[in-house]
């Protein structure tokens, strides 16, 4: 595997399921990302982890839950999420947090809420 | 506020017919502007990055330029696999790695 990876790539859950949603980055950074795309709306950064520890949390509900073990591996827990939480859901990595590094993203996790 | 307006918000072209893609900003102590390319049902996929007014990077059929303003992707002599959205993204001064990220500009090359 090369690059970053994302899984699965399409996640279909109602709105009283519990679902993870997994990043593994294969460049060797130090900071991963997790994004929101909705149609007709820009990226919206949800969270930032830079050496493990989390440095953002761009005021996203309690619903999402994020978790990063290691450099390598982000994880993104959903419960109890609503039908506006449909979207595409980016994961990315970069060499160092705070620098002026250019990001790497995955091909997404398509999220339908029923 | 920080913000990133991107023009026009869909362009059709025919094969070979050269344009401009147009990305403005406002932020305070720009720290790097960046050009990603998504697909369809894929995540965007890093062209370049500008860090200083003046500057300017190719790749293939693509020029990207910087101005203390705004930033403009052109495109020479389009071909159909150039079809896809552009992103412009903005990086601001702090000690945060955030992207303000615009809307994007849909392309569409016609052969």
């Amino acid at each position: 595997e090369t690059g970053v990876t994302q899984t699965p790539r399409h996640l279909v859950m109602g709105m009283t399921n519990k679902k993870s949603l997994k990043c593994e980055q294969h460049l060797g950074h130090n900071a991963m990302y997790w994004y929101k795309q909705s149609a007709k709306k820009p990226l919206e950064l949800m969270f930032v982890y830079n050496f493990k520890e989390q440095t953002e949390n761009n005021s996203v509900p309690s619903r999402f839950s994020p978790e990063c073990p290691n450099s390598s591996h982000l994880f993104l827990h959903l419960h109890t999420l609503q039908p506006e939480d449909s979207a595409l859901y980016l994961c990315a990595s970069s060499p160092r947090g705070g620098g002026r590094d250019e990001q790497f993203f995955g091909p997404g996790t398509r999220l339908t809420v029923l | 506020e920080d913000q990133v307006t991107q023009s026009p918000e869909a362009l059709r072209l025919q094969e070979g017919e050269s344009s401009s893609l147009n990305c403005s900003y406002t932020v305070s102590g720009l720290r790097g502007l960046f050009w990603y390319r998504q697909d369809p049902g894929k995540g965007p996929e890093f062209l370049f990055t500008l860090y200083s007014a003046g500057e300017e990077k190719e790749k293939e059929r693509l020029k990207a330029t910087l101005t203390k303003k705004e930033s403009f992707l052109h495109i020479t002599a389009p071909k159909p696999e150039d079809s896809a959205t552009y992103l412009c993204a903005v990086q601001a001064g702090g000690a945060t790695n955030k992207l303000i990220f615009g809307t994007g500009t849909l392309l569409a090359v016609q052969p």
